[in-house]
């Protein structure tokens, strides 16, 4: 079984400073992705970055960088220069095989972007 | 392009009424899911499809909980006998499939299904 923990209910953040949103996982598979997704208060969840297990790299979109260390199974999700529309709850989440497969999501962070 | 639509947005029914919630995929897009959210959770798998084909329906919670895609492209999701636990917020995703790149799934507004 996989699961997924993010341990900050809430976050506070400056705007154009930069946010680091907690994520650890738990999974016996060998191959895994790793994905988080913004939900503003609107409801609709928003695709922000991927990381497939076998990446060596850490993804990057705009400001959105993953920072992937996979011996500690950590993938935190940095955002860089907050905005204050950046305000919203986050999700990690994760998938078996590094794949689109169904996704196992963590409880959230709801973060604050203060002008 | 259009995103992934879904009907109603809001939905109360009362404790034993039977309900369908529905969604539109992108269009193209070979996978659907289901998912449930509860107020301040985060969303939990019900059932996928790949086409028409359901291939796991193992996150449904009962047999109360009926999902269809007959066609391969819009699928709904029927409860039987609403109960008060069933209130939740029901998202849909789809994906161009499971094993094509982009991985990630595009999720609609979701039906806040209210069970009074």
């Amino acid at each position: 079984a996989q699961k997924i923990t993010q341990t900050q209910p809430g976050m506070f953040v400056q705007e154009k400073e930069a946010v680091t949103l907690d994520c650890t996982y738990d999974t016996s598979d060998q191959s895994y992705g790793l994905f988080w997704y913004k939900q503003p208060s609107s409801g609709e969840m928003i695709f922000l970055i991927y990381q497939g297990s076998y990446d060596e790299q850490n993804a990057t979109e705009g400001r959105y960088s993953l920072n992937f260390q996979k011996a500690r199974k950590s993938a935190n999700l940095v955002i860089s220069a907050s905005q204050l529309g950046d305000s919203a709850m986050y999700f990690c989440a994760m998938s078996r095989e590094t794949s689109g497969s169904r996704l196992t999501f963590g409880e959230g962070t709801q973060l604050t972007v203060n002008p | 392009g259009a995103g992934v639509s879904q009907s109603p947005r809001y939905k109360v029914a009362k404790r034993g009424q039977d309900v369908a919630l529905r969604c539109d995929p992108i269009s193209g897009h070979v996978s659907l899911f289901w998912y449930q959210q509860a107020l301040g959770q985060g969303p939990e798998f019900l059932t996928y499809f790949q086409n028409e084909a359901q291939l796991d329906k193992s996150g449904l919670p009962s047999d109360r909980f009926f999902a269809e895609r007959p066609e391969g492209s819009v699928s709904t999701l029927k409860i039987q006998r609403t109960q008060q636990e069933d209130s939740a917020v029901y998202l849909c995703a789809s994906s161009l499939s499971l094993w094509s790149v982009p991985y990630e799934q595009y999720f609609g507004p979701g039906t806040r299904l209210t069970v009074t």
